[in-house]
């Protein structure tokens, strides 16, 4: 099984908003990632957590922020956002992220509108 | 510099007719090369994993090969159901993040 889930599937929300994105695994993956995709434009990676901490952070501002409260979750928290930040957000985990061969498995993405 | 270029950007067949999509990167120390396939609005799909020169790997109607410089998707008589766009990325021997290339958008008409 190569599921990675995501919720919510859409989510609509205003500039002044706190929200928040959840992705899920059972794989037993040790690395799990947040994308952002645009239109048109491949993922462009955000986040990398590897065993639970904090990797990679792309220089992202900070009215993103991912958390990992344990090595199936992965959150990531919203505040403050702006229209420009609306887009597909995509959730990732491959096996472990540290000096190996490691696919990466997407889940189905959450929607993001800003208003 | 790092990069990875896919062709064509879009490419429509008709029903049956076969063709190839290109990925070439220019990478030091190449890790793996991946492929996946998007549909609208969904996650990217996983397809073949490729580590090195000459390996081929076959499913359904679709087959990657590796080389040096560059790999490339084979879609034997596509289907309709084959519309996607097929993204390729690349690991490499310095971390574990992914370079993705632009994409291809194919659309097979029937």
């Amino acid at each position: 099984d190569t599921e990675v889930t995501q919720t919510p599937k859409h989510l609509v929300m205003g500039m002044t908003n706190k929200k928040s994105l959840k992705c899920e695994q059972h794989m037993g993956h040790r690395a799990m990632y947040w994308y952002k995709q645009k239109a048109k434009k491949p993922p462009e990676l955000m986040f990398v957590y590897s065993y639970e901490k904090l990797s990679i952070n792309e220089s992202v501002p900070s009215r993103f922020s991912p958390e990992c409260p344990n090595s199936s979750l992965l959150n990531l928290h919203l505040h403050a956002l702006q229209p420009e930040d609306s887009a597909l957000y995509l959730c990732a985990s491959s096996q472990s992220g540290q000096g190996f061969l490691d696919t990466q498995y997407f889940g189905p993405g959450t929607r993001l509108t800003v208003l | 510099e790092d990069q990875v270029t896919q062709s064509p950007e879009a490419l429509r067949l008709q029903e049956g007719e076969s063709s190839s999509l290109n990925c070439s990167y220019t990478v030091s120390g190449l890790r793996g090369l991946f492929w996946y396939r998007q549909d609208p609005g969904k996650g990217p799909e996983f397809l073949f994993t490729l580590y090195s020169a000459g390996e081929e790997k076959e499913k359904e109607r679709l087959k990657a090969t590796l080389t040096k410089k560059e790999s490339f998707l084979h879609i034997t008589a596509p289907k309709p159901e084959d519309s996607a766009t097929y993204l390729c990325a690349v690991q490499m021997n310095t971390g574990n993040q992914f370079y993705f290339g632009t994409g291809t958008s194919l659309t097979v008409i029937p």
